[in-house]
């Protein structure tokens, strides 16, 4: 079974600290993604990657960045968060390969900024 | 980008039949899916259509599509608490049904027993 971690389930942090999301998969998938869930707007890309060190931008990239130095992990950066980045945001990965292209998604992380 | 619109919310009574409606703009989409994501989870691939098919039958859940309306939708049959989450329809960025999805604003199906 693929398998999509985050490293926190909940997080709470003050306005202006560096937060950092961290998203591992155990299933060499090429393709990572991250999203921000919030009520009655379903779930915005904010980045992804296709390869290692590769990076491109979502919807929504403004405020956040992206690492991803290894296959199996892609990290999300918020700079210097602000309280409307108050959100769930859900990792995801996927087999490039795949024909149909299924997204395997983390538990998420609902993160408060205070 | 694509416009995938959703109603936010239903509520059916246990044994009911359940029909969550999806309306597309892009018609170039190979597949098209349901996800569904129950409390304090992250989403979960339901089922999917090609976009050849009209419909597609996996046991209590029906998928129904109509290319010419861009009207996608899943129905439920004989509903159970268990179904009590939120169903995303979601459709590919380009025609090659390439990494992106797109995902509408999900409905929250509530069960009543």
């Amino acid at each position: 079974d693929v398998k999509v971690t985050q490293s926190s389930r909940y997080l709470v942090k003050r306005t202006g600290e560096k937060v950092f999301l961290e998203c591992v998969q155990d299933m060499d998938h090429e393709n990572m993604f991250w999203y921000r869930q919030d009520p009655g707007l379903g779930l915005r890309l904010i980045y992804f990657s296709y390869d290692v060190k590769m990076k491109e931008k979502g919807d929504i990239p403004e405020g956040y960045s992206v690492s991803r130095e290894k296959k199996e992990r892609f990290s999300l950066i918020l700079e210097s968060a602000s309280t409307n980045q108050t959100s769930m945001y859900l990792c995801a990965s996927s087999f490039a390969g795949s024909e149909t292209y299924e997204q395997y998604f983390g538990p998420g992380t609902r993160l408060t900024v205070t | 980008g694509e416009d995938v619109e959703q109603s936010l919310f239903l509520s059916v009574r246990e044994g009911d039949s359940s029909v969550i409606n999806c309306t597309y703009t892009d018609s170039s989409s190979t597949y098209l899916y349901w996800y569904k994501q129950e409390p304090g989870a992250g989403l979960q691939l339901l089922t999917y259509i090609f976009s050849n098919m009209d419909m597609k039958q996996d046991q209590r859940l029906t998928v129904l599509l109509n290319k010419k309306d861009k009207h996608l939708s899943l129905r439920i049959a004989d509903t159970q608490t268990g179904d009590s989450a939120i169903y995303f329809c979601a459709v590919p960025e380009d025609q090659t049904g390439a990494n992106n999805l797109f995902f509408g604003t999900g409905t929250r199906l509530t069960v009543i027993p």
